[in-house]
């Protein structure tokens, strides 16, 4: 079945940068496109990007241009998102979600906290 | 972007009842639109694409409907495993955005 693995709880200092992975199992991973999704309390659910895994093509939601990076691992089957310059504003639980055939998010992984201080 | 409005942002209903949840766009969607159930500290997980599609493996009590800027998620016969916070999600702008939640309890 289709699982997508994110790495665990971060704790980071304001300034810094941090890099979020998604390891997916159960189909071919340069198939689907993958998404990235910020949710906060405040904000709910935002779309930040999403990656073509075969190609390495991106289209970022404007918002998070320049705060967000998007890559991939074929050999790992592994999508990768790095924050930049981070700020308490980006403290959040992130969650990788692959794309099906009709643009819908049909899998999400477990999410990954990151919490901005000092 | 594409605004997306839910209602009811809190809803309190009783084993058995019919509860229907709301979603209006800032533009028409044409049928874009997905329901999400999100339950504490989990992911959220899909239950309706193209506005009334079924994704398979959801139980038949839940449905979707609408067309253009409306939209609706109706529950029936709610069940204790249905509490949990809903969302709606338009995908037919490349910038996909959510609607706001509606978290369902139980009365």
């Amino acid at each position: 079945q289709v699982q997508l693995q994110q790495s665990g709880a971060e704790l980071v200092k304001p300034g810094t940068s941090v890099k979020l992975s998604c390891k997916a199992s159960g189909y071919t991973f340069t198939s689907n496109h993958m998404n990235w999704i910020k949710q906060t309390t405040g904000q709910g659910l935002e779309w930040i990007g999403i990656i073509n895994p075969g190609s390495g093509g991106t289209t970022y939601n404007v918002k998070f241009k320049g705060k967000a990076t998007l890559t991939v691992d074929k050999s790992s089957s592994t999508a990768f998102m790095q924050l930049s310059s981070l700020t308490p504003e980006d403290s959040a639980v992130y969650y990788c979600a692959r794309r099906d055939g009709g643009y819908v998010m049909d899998a999400w992984g477990q999410g990954a906290s990151v919490t901005v201080s000092s | 972007d594409i605004r997306m409005t839910q209602s009811p942002a809190s809803l309190s209903a009783s084993l058995g009842e019919t509860v229907n949840i709301e979603c209006l766009a800032s533009e028409d969607i044409y049928s874009d639109l997905a329901w999400y159930q999100q339950k504490p500290g989990k992911s959220p997980q899909l239950l309706i694409y193209n506005a009334n599609s079924l994704q398979n493996g959801v139980p038949s009590r839940f449905s979707g409907s609408g067309s253009g800027t409306q939209y609706s998620l109706k529950i029936n016969s709610l069940q204790s495993e249905d509490v949990a916070t809903y969302f709606c999600q338009q995908y037919n702008n490349y910038v996909n955005t959510f609607g706001g939640g509606t978290k369902l309890e139980l009365k």
